[in-house]
């Protein structure tokens, strides 16, 4: 049981160049969830699907797209990435949206040049 | 708007040393209060789960407790290996499920 799986563990990007970032869980989780964390911030949630099918908007959305791709899997594009986007990505799932614990992947930690 | 703020910022102990960090919340209605650990370059590990007031959760050397107003995690005789940055997150009744995470505190025990 791997739990939640993130690719890349690093990536360096230049100002303007897209990319995408993978998750997937073997928990057969519904809701799975994509963050940033930022020093001081804490983390702040970018978007989310609570089940297969379904994604929605979280605190920071701007500049990212999400891709529910099947139930255990949830991507993270970035289309032109900014420094501002410079963070480490975390993707959590969880049973269901609401009352149940999230669990972390092992994150991505991304720099914008 | 929900927040949650967690005290102090950074906190250095001795093994041994027992001491307890804060999470004081205010949200609308609570649905629950998650405590996770996140070591360097790793992501959150899961902790405890709380509902409501008055309720307690223990693992190994970590006692959480939950109030009204915050919850408080005790650390018993830390171990080095125990250094970490606990995080706290609140889930308000009402919502879809959003958790709202407090900053963190950072432990460090020294042996």
């Amino acid at each position: 049981n791997a739990g939640v799986t993130q690719t890349p563990k690093f990536q360096v990007l230049k100002t303007g160049q897209s990319m995408t970032l993978q998750c997937a869980q073997d928990m057969n989780h519904n809701s799975m969830y994509w963050y940033r964390q930022d020093p001081g911030m804490g983390l702040r949630l970018i978007y989310y699907s609570a089940s297969e099918g379904t994604t929605d908007k979280g605190e920071v959305p701007n500049g990212y797209n999400v891709s529910r791709l099947n139930k255990r899997e949830f991507s993270l594009r970035l289309e032109s990435a900014a420094p501002s986007q410079t963070s480490v990505y975390f993707c959590a799932s969880s049973e269901k949206l609401a009352g149940s614990e999230q669990f972390f992947g092992p994150g991505t930690r991304l720099t914008v040049l | 708007e929900d927040q949650v703020t967690q005290s102090p910022e950074a906190l250095r102990l001795q093994e041994g040393e027992s001491s307890s960090l804060n999470c004081s919340y205010t949200v609308s209605g609570l649905r629950g209060l998650f405590w996770y650990r996140q070591d360097p370059g790793k992501g959150p590990e899961f902790l405890f789960t709380l509902y409501s007031a008055g309720e307690e959760k223990e693992k190994e050397r970590l006692k959480a407790t939950l109030t009204k107003k915050e919850s408080f995690l005790h650390i018993t005789a830390p171990k080095p290996e125990d250094s970490a940055t606990y995080l706290c997150a609140v889930q308000a009744s009402g919502s879809w499920g959003k958790l709202q995470f407090g900053a963190g505190t950072q432990v460090v025990v020294t042996p």
